[in-house]
């Protein structure tokens, strides 16, 4: 069965650094999304993506975040400076449009 | 707007007991529903979902959930729990290609 896999699986990195979390969504899949998952908490949306730009974003996706689709395979989320409080679970989703959304396993950033 | 309400943080039930964990929403829309199952320290894996038709729906595990647009509901069911069903199980809404909106969580404790 396809899958959306996700890269990596963990990530530490220090405060203030650059992230970049990788998604390969499924082939035929034409919308993608982000969402996080702080420890203990509920699933937020971040973004979508659709046609090669943002169709939609929460007011958690704000300038330190970016999506890219640089190469026709690969979805990433860029958070630019992090900070603490982005420590996170974070998961790609892909859908061939409707409501098939498969989600990858995860990227746990961990903020130090 | 779009809400999620899960009742009960952490619901326990003895192996072989009946499960039930509860969620409700709003929505100003005909809605799409989702439940995820969540093992620890892993992704999100579809569990079922109601789109149109059949009102009862029937996922993995054995487990299936009713939508009832009177109440509402769309609460999460099973005959017989197993101890391999201790989880985290999420309940969500959404239109489609949109997000996911979703509850926050319920942790399932199967007891021997």
């Amino acid at each position: 069965e396809p899958e959306v896999t996700q890269t990596p699986s963990h990530q530490v990195t220090q405060m203030g650094q650059e992230v970049i979390l990788r998604c390969v969504p499924i082939s035929n899949h034409l919308y993608f999304y982000w969402y996080r998952q702080i420890l203990g908490q509920k699933v937020e949306f971040l973004v979508s993506f659709y046609n090669n730009e943002i169709s939609e974003k929460s007011e958690i996706f704000d300038d330190q975040f970016s999506v890219e689709r640089p190469d026709g395979s690969n979805f990433t989320l860029k958070i630019r400076s992090t900070k603490l409080e982005d420590s996170a679970m974070y998961f790609c989703a892909s859908s061939p449009g409707g409501t098939g959304y498969t989600f990858g396993s995860g990227t746990r950033l961990t903020v130090v | 707007a779009q809400s999620v309400t899960q009742l009960g943080s952490h619901v326990s039930v003895s192996e072989g007991a009946l499960v039930l964990l509860r969620c409700n929403y709003s929505s100003s829309v005909p809605p799409y529903l989702f439940w995820y199952v969540q093992y620890p320290n892993q992704g999100l894996q579809l569990l079922l979902k109601y789109t149109t038709g059949a009102t009862l729906v029937k996922g993995i595990n054995g487990f299936e959930a009713e939508f009832k647009k009177s109440e509402t509901s769309f609460h999460l069911t099973k005959p017989s729990a197993h101890m391999s069903d201790a989880a985290e199980y999420f309940c969500a809404v959404s239109r489609s290609n949109y997000q996911l909106i979703w509850g926050a969580g319920t942790k399932l404790i199967i007891k021997p």
